[in-house]
């Protein structure tokens, strides 16, 4: 069965630090793995995603993301955090060989960026 | 301008009164999916269509029903809403079946069952 972890409910960051979003997953054959941010009354959008190659990976507004097979994570990272950056961050997977055609997402993580 | 629109955007109603929530891409988008987000267990996948007529229930499918007639719509019914069901409710499309595809949300409807 597909899970998500994100064990954290909240990241609090000054600006200009480094920050990180943690996620863990696990599918039964290789992951196709998602990053989304909602803004408050807002829907989700895309960031990022890992279909395969280069476990780094690099998306919108600045934010990167690192695939680690071994210890089935996908953690969420910026060198320099804005206060627009404040948000809800969910990440997602979906198993890319069992057939299924579900998605399954994390509990999701408000990060808050204080100036 | 490439969208996911939902309505309505906000629902109250009470219980056993049958609602029906409508979702309309016009990226002529294959894959369709309704999500229901709660405090503290994120996003929950409901139902997903994979094209017309093809339907198929995700991990929380009791008390909803959907259906795919054409391409662009996928409508969201509650025969009869129970107060568990009151949720903030989100439509999604993606190019295909094809899990690298990225999804676009709706703006999302906020349900409140009495």
């Amino acid at each position: 069965a597909q899970s998500v972890a994100q064990p954290e409910d909240q990241v609090n960051v000054a600006e200009g630090n480094p920050l990180t979003v943690k996620c863990t997953y696990s599918v039964s054959g290789n992951p196709y793995l998602f990053w989304y941010v909602q803004y408050p009354n807002r829907g989700l959008q895309f960031l990022l995603k890992y279909i395969t190659g280069d476990n780094l990976v690099k998306g919108s507004y600045g934010f990167e993301a690192e695939f680690n097979k071994s210890q089935t994570s996908f953690h969420l990272k910026k060198p320099s955090a804005l206060v627009s950056d404040s948000a809800l961050y969910f990440c997602a997977v979906r198993d890319a060989t069992s057939g299924t055609y579900k998605y399954i997402f994390g509990t999701g993580t408000r990060l808050k960026v204080l100036a | 301008e490439a969208q996911v629109t939902q309505n309505p955007r906000y629902l109250i109603t009470v219980t056993g009164k049958k609602l029906t929530v409508t979702c309309s891409q016009n990226m002529n988008h294959e894959y369709m999916s309704w999500y229901r987000q709660d405090p503290g267990l994120g996003l929950r996948q409901i139902y997903y269509s994979m094209n017309v007529e093809v339907t198929d229930k995700g991990d929380v499918p009791e008390g909803y029903k959907v259906s795919r007639k054409e391409k662009r719509n996928f409508p969201l019914i509650l025969e009869s809403p129970s107060p568990n069901q009151t949720s903030l409710y989100f439509c999604a499309s993606s190019l295909s079946d094809r899990g690298s595809n990225i999804q676009y949300f709706g703006a999302g409807t906020r349900l409140s069952v009495l």
